[in-house]
């Protein structure tokens, strides 16, 4: 079985302070790691994701994650938070095998961002 | 440009009534799922299709039916025997078979119960 957590269902920074979105991942085998942002009233867009390879991932808008294998983590980070990164953000987890792999989803964290 | 289509964008049901949500990607996805999402309780899978003419249950399939009669399109009915489907849902599609690739979403369909 697998499972995430997202440490804060909320969150709140001030503009131009570091993000640090939290994700712990339980998995048998080794994962992909996903990080989404959804706007209000919105779909999920993908963030970044990490399958194989280096462990410091990039992402858009400025967003990036490190997988730490011995932590079972995947933190999302921002150096510096723009007012546009307000929304709530799910980090999610497959397993790295064949076949149809189910997708597990975190049950997000909203980001305030205050001027 | 492509992308998943989900119409409408809202949606009011009244008891005993089914609906049915459309879903319409132009990707060349092979796989389509559909997800409900309640506040504080991330997303939770109902249905998939891996292939056309072919679906499976997720993990709250209970009240939901779905079709694959193309691989452009996966609407979902929601019967009158989902009891409580307020919510907000989700169509998604991915590239082949696997998950590497993440999903594509659509923008949503809201559901209200009147």
């Amino acid at each position: 079985a697998q499972s995430v957590t997202q440490l804060g269902s909320h969150v709140s920074v001030s503009e131009g302070a570091l993000v640090l979105l939290r994700c712990n991942y339980s998995s048998s085998v080794p994962p992909y790691l996903f990080w989404y942002v959804q706007y209000p009233n919105q779909g999920l867009q993908l963030l970044l994701k990490y399958t194989t390879g280096a462990t410091l991932v990039k992402g858009i808008n400025g967003f990036e994650a490190e997988f730490k294998k011995s932590e079972t983590s995947f933190h999302l980070t921002k150096p510096s938070a723009h007012m546009s990164d307000a929304a709530e953000y799910f980090c999610a987890v497959s397993p790295l095998t064949g076949g149809y792999q189910k997708v597990t989803f975190g049950i997000g964290t909203k980001l305030q961002v205050i001027p | 440009d492509g992308g998943i289509t989900q119409s409408p964008k809202y949606l009011f049901r009244k008891e005993g009534q089914n609906v049915t949500l459309s879903c319409e990607q132009n990707l060349n996805h092979d796989a389509m799922y559909w997800y409900r999402q309640d506040p504080g309780q991330g997303l939770r899978l109902i249905y998939y299709s891996q292939i056309v003419n072919d679906f499976q249950k997720g993990d709250i399939a209970e009240g939901y039916s779905v079709s694959r009669e193309k691989k452009e399109s996966f609407p979902l009915t929601v019967t009158s025997a989902q009891k409580n489907p307020t919510a907000f849902y989700l169509c998604a599609s991915t590239k082949g078979q696997q998950y590497n690739y993440g999903y594509t979403f659509g923008s949503g369909t809201r559901l209200t119960v009147v």
